[in-house]
């Protein structure tokens, strides 16, 4: 079965709305999630770490203020696009390390954003 | 910048083939190595790990890794058209979990 669970699956929004995305870890506490972009064709970017009770770490060019991480529980972190762009619309998808610190990941099934 | 590069492709074998998938990486201090799996529309799903110089087999698959070359490859024997997707090589390059991903290689096994 999953081991990591996203919701929603598939999502269309008007330009300027915000949306909120899951992201839950089934099997196991995680105190660090990963959310993931990947456009058309190309490979996946990482956007930002999610860290179970402090604030979220986000990588170069990623805007902090536009792209909102909240990571309140140990398996439960969100991803929230704010003021959201047709610029915005991919592939968003979250994972949870597997425990073994070697970059093994468990992957969500991704959330389609496709913003009008 | 660390990278992680592969053959876009596509590459395409006929059924029954072996596949032979290639991966270059710029980080000499990687460690871990990944093949990931993605079915179009889909998520990855890991494939293969690999941590140590050689070879590593499950079933079809078999990676391998040269760390002074800064090269790994999978190898799928018996090719089937559901082993159609895109293959992510992924390297830990700073540890801590965080992967760097290849821009994948398309596959396409063609009966």
């Amino acid at each position: 079965g999953a081991v990591v669970s996203q919701h929603p699956s598939w999502v269309i929004c008007k330009s300027g709305t915000s949306v909120k995305i899951e992201c839950r870890s089934l099997d196991f506490q995680a105190t660090t999630m990963f959310w993931y972009r990947q456009f058309p064709k190309q490979s996946l970017m990482l956007m930002a770490t999610s860290n179970e009770g402090s604030k979220a770490t986000y990588e170069q060019g990623v805007e902090k203020d536009k792209f909102l991480i909240n990571h309140a529980s140990l398996t439960l972190s969100t991803l929230t696009v704010t003021s959201a762009h047709p610029e915005d619309s991919s592939f968003y998808i979250c994972s949870v390390p597997a425990g073994t610190d070697t970059g093994e990941l468990f992957f969500g099934e991704g959330s389609r954003l496709t913003v009008l | 910048q660390k990278e992680v590069e592969q053959n876009s492709g596509p590459l395409s074998v006929p059924e029954g083939a072996i596949a032979s998938l290639n991966c270059t990486y710029s980080d000499r201090g990687s460690q871990s190595f990944f093949w990931y799996r993605q079915y179009s529309g889909k998520s990855p799903e890991l494939i293969m790990s690999i941590y140590s110089n050689g070879d590593k087999e499950d079933g079809r698959f078999t990676a391998q890794l040269n760390k002074a070359s800064q090269y790994v490859s999978l190898l799928i024997r018996d090719s089937q058209p559901s082993d159609s997707a895109t293959y992510l090589c992924a390297v830990n390059t700073g540890g801590g979990n965080k992967l760097t991903f290849g821009t994948g290689t398309q596959l396409k096994v063609e009966l």
